[in-house]
């Protein structure tokens, strides 16, 4: 079957514009998760969606990252202001139990 | 501090020898550790997970022991290939309930030379 999807697969920004990215987790999948992941380092938490609510948004890193699940399935993740520091592989995962984590490709978002 | 240590340095070996990886953690009691694959440009791949209270678990070549003594998992990848060649996450669940968010280690990259 279809696994997690992420668009797009590359993202070119400039400093302060704000970006979209989108996460289709697999189908029947209630948890999603957004982890970001710099060049060789572990994926870094930063929101989990339990159904259409945030059940954890711990991690994200300031106001300028906020992240919606509005019907349950698809999630987008949204960056303001974005800065050189936001650069990075954005992971989608999602899980039909909440343990093992589906993980989609990734966005790669460069800010310039 | 709390810390999840893996090898940072690539672990070259020799296809059919056994390859051994390790996971340390300093002031986390996780209730759960999973392991991951993770090729270049890709998400990772879930391979194992084991519990507080498992000493070890096995998954075909795999085999994964998690001491909470020592604060330490291992990972195992028997009769390497070089089809074995990414990079190995550890990640600890930090409560018993599903639906945590997973605290990763750095990494471990391995190398299987034919």
């Amino acid at each position: 079957g279809a696994g997690v999807s992420q668009t797009p697969s590359n993202k070119v920004t400039e400093k302060g514009k704000y970006v979209e990215l989108r996460c289709d987790p697999i189908s029947g999948h209630t948890a999603l998760y957004w982890y970001r992941q710099s060049l060789g380092q572990g994926p870094e938490f930063l929101i989990y969606f339990q159904g259409t609510g945030a059940a954890d948004d711990s991690g994200l890193p300031n106001d300028r990252f906020f992240a919606v699940r509005p019907e349950g399935s698809v999630s987008t993740l949204k960056i303001q202001r974005t800065e050189r520091g936001d650069s990075a592989v954005y992971l989608c995962a999602s899980s039909p139990y909440g343990y093992e984590q589906y993980f989609g490709p990734g966005t790669r978002l460069t800010v310039t | 501090s709390q810390k999840i240590e893996q090898n940072s340095e690539a672990l070259n070996i020799q296809e059919g020898k056994t390859a051994t990886l390790t996971c340390n953690y300093t002031n986390y009691s996780p209730a759960y550790l999973q392991w991951y694959r993770q090729d270049p440009g890709r998400g990772p791949v879930f391979l194992l997970l084991i519990r507080e209270n498992e000493k070890e678990k096995r998954k075909e070549r795999l085999k994964v022991t998690f001491d909470t003594t020592l604060k330490q998992s291992l990972f195992h990848i028997t009769a390497s290939q070089p089809a074995d060649s990414a990079t190995y996450l550890c990640a600890l669940g930090l409560i018993k309930a599903a639906g945590n968010k997973l605290t990763f280690g750095g990494g471990t990259r391995v190398l299987v030379k034919p």
